[in-house]
């Protein structure tokens, strides 16, 4: 079965400190995984995607299929990232290619203090 | 150009009675995805259509239905409420079944159920 976990429910941490937000999934394919973000009051906007290898608001998301995870890191983290965190797994194995509905983990609050 | 836009706001319905809810999506989108997002369970998949069939379908019983528009807008019908299908439901739509881009997600309605 497809899933994605993200263990922690809450990560806070320090403004200027290093953020490792994780996600690990369950997929028999070639996973194409996602990274969502959900500011205050705001609507769930797409940050980064694994296959571009793009770092966006200075995340980095690295596929690693071997743990079967897909963290996301900032290496300094500012108050302006506290937002809630979705990790995002594309099920496409039944409809070829790059298509199929997501899966989203539960997510990570992340709370960065000044 | 106009995002994804969701309606109504917000919904208060009775027990057992039915409700609706209608998603435009970007305009040159052809799918449309419905998740559901209550207090503690992330986004559940519900419903994905695309150029106007249900695609897949998500854990959920057979009073969520839906269907999907020519011109590419979506409905969600929820029959015989039940207090729990209280919750945030977003819809979210994508150029083609192609989600190697991802989605752009609408505000959402918030549904409650007294």
């Amino acid at each position: 079965a497809q899933r994605v976990t993200q263990p922690e429910k809450l990560l806070s941490v320090f403004k200027g400190a290093p953020v490792e937000l994780k996600c690990n999934y369950s997929y028999s394919g070639s996973p194409e995984l996602f990274w969502y973000v959900q500011y205050s009051r705001q609507r769930l906007q797409l940050l980064l995607r694994h296959i571009s290898r793009e770092s966006i608001k200075g995340f980095t998301a690295d596929l690693n299929k071997g743990e079967t995870s897909f963290h996301l890191k900032k290496p300094f983290a500012q108050e302006e990232d506290s937002a809630m965190y979705y990790c995002a797994l594309s099920g496409s194995r039944n409809y070829g290619g790059s298509q199929g509905n997501l899966i989203f983990g539960k997510g990570t609050k992340l709370s960065v203090k000044p | 150009e106009a995002g994804v836009t969701q309606s109504p706001t917000h919904l208060i319905k009775t027990r057992g009675q039915q409700a609706t809810l209608r998603c435009s999506p970007i305009s040159g989108h052809t799918s449309v995805y419905w998740y559901q997002q209550a207090l503690g369970l992330g986004l559940q998949f519900l419903l994905w259509y695309d150029e106007g069939e249900e695609r897949n379908r998500g854990n959920f019983p057979p009073r969520f239905s839906g269907r999907q528009f020519p011109n590419y807008s979506s409905e969600l019908n929820v029959n015989a409420l039940e207090l729990e299908d209280s919750a945030l439901y977003l819809c979210a739509s994508s150029r083609g079944a192609r989600i190697v881009d991802g989605y752009t997600f609408g505000s959402g309605t918030r549904l409650t159920v007294v």
